[in-house]
């Protein structure tokens, strides 16, 4: 079946303008994470969705991210007056029910704030 | 803050030699992850730890959890190159009722032909 796709796979962005990326899970699958990835670092946590709702967003860095999953399947993370700090690699994963299973990985999104 | 580490950084082997690397955290881990990063790819799961002092295999790969369930290892044996990436822990902390991974900063493993 079909895995975790990510669009876009890169985006380009000037600094102080705003970006939407989208995740499409597994289908049947209940928690969607985020995470951001730098070079050389391992995936660092963002927001846990189970469902509709965002169980955990305490790894969100401030209030210009902000994500949300409407009917339970696609998610959407969202970064308003994105800074050049905030380029990496956005990875989303899913899993059938939390972290206590495995996570599938989608094969990310690069961004790159000028 | 809750955390993991993992060592080496970067490990550098010939083929056919073993490779370790280790994984500490900070404070009970729920279950154990690891996963696999190619250059240029993303995380592929390769097995979950639950039980303290676990121990399982996967062909040349063997992964540990120790008996207090804070720290791991994922031994190779006879590397190949196919063995190329780098290889992460993760884990859910007790404190956090499984709602996130943390993951240590992983491990790169070069090996030479």
């Amino acid at each position: 079946g079909a895995g975790v796709s990510q669009t876009p796979s890169n985006k380009v962005t000037e600094k102080g303008k705003y970006v939407e990326l989208r995740c499409d899970p597994i289908s049947g699958h209940t928690a969607l994470y985020w995470y951001r990835q730098s070079l050389g670092q391992g995936p660092e946590f963002l927001i846990y969705f189970q469902g509709t709702g965002a169980a955990d967003d305490s790894g969100l860095p401030n209030d210009r991210f902000f994500a949300v999953r409407p009917e339970g399947s696609v998610s959407t993370l969202k970064i308003q007056r994105t800074e050049r700090g905030d380029s990496a690699v956005y990875l989303c994963a899913s899993s059938i029910h939390s972290a206590y299973n495995e996570q599938f990985f989608g094969p990310g999104t690069r961004l790159t704030v000028l | 803050g809750q955390q993991v580490m993992q060592i080496p950084q970067y490990q550098h082997v010939q083929e056919g030699e073993d490779f370790t690397t280790y994984c500490n955290s900070s404070t009970t881990l729920s279950n154990i992850q690891w996963y696999k990063q190619r250059p240029g790819g993303h995380p592929v799961f390769l097995i979950q730890l639950v039980k303290s002092g676990e121990v399982k295999k996967q062909k040349r790969l063997t992964f540990q959890f120790g008996e207090a369930k804070k720290n791991s290892s994922l031994h190779i044996t006879a590397t190949q190159t196919t063995d190329v990436g780098t290889y992460f822990c993760a884990g859910p902390f007790w404190e956090t009722s499984g709602s996130r991974l943390t993951f240590g900063e992983g491990t790169q493993l070069t090996v030479n032909p």
